[in-house]
C-alpha cells in the first residue's frame, strides 16, 4: 500500500498523559499537513511542513502541541498534558505539487484520540 | 478569518435522484477549491477546481466553480446507496496551500 499511513489508528489515554502520533506520507511527497477533526465538523488545519521545515502553524496549535518532520519523510505530532478537549480524529495529508501549481492532498486513515 | 459554508447540512434522497450540494467561501489568497468524500474514514479526493465556469466531471459526479460569486456546486446524478457520505468542500489558500474545510453535507441515499 503506497498511500499515507498513520499509527496508531486509535489511542485512549487519561487526561494529563502525553501522546505521540506518527504519519508516513506518500514517499515522494514533500508537503505534509496535520489536521484535526471533531464530530460534526470538517477537518481543521493544524500545521504544515515542506520537507523538514515547519512553515506554518495554526493558532489552534497550543504550546502543548508539537510536530516534527526530522528528515523530511515521516512526521510526529505530540500532545503533552492531554485534555478532554483534545479528543478528536487527527488526520495527516501529503502532497507533491509541481512548481507553481497546486494539487490535491491525500489523506491518511487518521488517529482517533480519546482522552478520558 | 476564512469562512466556508456548505448547504444543505443534511440531505436524504431516494436512489436515482439527482442532488446539488452547495459551497460558498470567503477566504484570502484563494488558490483552488477541492471537493472530498468522507465515509467512515479519511476524506477521499473528488475534484480540484481552479478556473471559473469549467465543469469537472467524473462519472455521475460533476462540479463547477464561480470565482466571482465565491461558490461551487457538486452535482450527483442517478444517486446510489454507495454515494451516502459526507461531502466536504475546501478552498486551498496561501503559500502553504492549506485546506479550509466546511462542515460538510451529509448525504443519505435510501432504496
Amino acid at each position: 500500500d503506497t498511500g499515507v499511513s498513520q499509527d496508531p489508528r486509535h489511542k485512549i489515554t487519561k487526561r494529563g498523559q502525553n501522546v505521540t502520533f506518527r504519519c508516513d506520507p506518500i514517499s515522494e511527497h514533500n508537503r505534509l499537513y496535520w489536521y484535526r477533526q471533531t464530530l460534526g465538523q470538517g477537518p481543521e488545519f493544524l500545521t504544515y511542513f515542506q520537507n523538514e521545515a515547519q512553515l506554518e502553524k495554526s493558532r489552534l496549535l497550543s504550546d502543548r502541541f508539537s510536530a516534527e518532520r526530522p528528515k523530511g519523510s515521516f512526521s510526529t505530532l505530540e500532545i503533552q498534558r492531554t485534555e478532554q478537549g483534545d479528543s478528536a480524529m487527527y488526520l495527516c495529508a501529503s502532497s507533491f505539487p509541481p512548481s507553481g501549481t497546486y494539487n490535491e492532498q491525500f489523506f491518511g486513515p487518521g488517529t482517533r484520540l480519546t482522552v478520558l | 478569518e476564512d469562512k466556508v459554508v456548505q448547504s444543505p447540512l443534511s440531505l436524504v434522497v431516494h436512489e436515482g435522484d439527482t442532488v446539488t450540494l452547495n459551497c460558498s467561501y470567503e477566504v484570502t489568497n484563494f488558490r483552488s477549491l477541492l471537493w472530498y468524500k468522507q465515509e467512515k474514514k479519511a476524506p477521499t479526493f473528488l475534484f480540484m477546481l481552479t478556473s471559473s465556469g469549467i465543469e469537472k466531471k467524473s462519472g455521475r459526479l460533476s462540479s463547477i466553480l464561480d470565482k466571482k460569486e465565491l461558490f461551487s456546486i457538486l452535482n450527483i446524478t442517478a444517486t446510489q446507496t454507495g454515494d451516502s457520505a459526507i461531502y466536504l468542500c475546501a478552498p486551498n489558500t496561501g503559500t502553504a496551500s492549506k485546506l479550509t474545510f466546511g462542515t460538510g453535507t451529509r448525504l443519505q441515499v435510501t432504496l
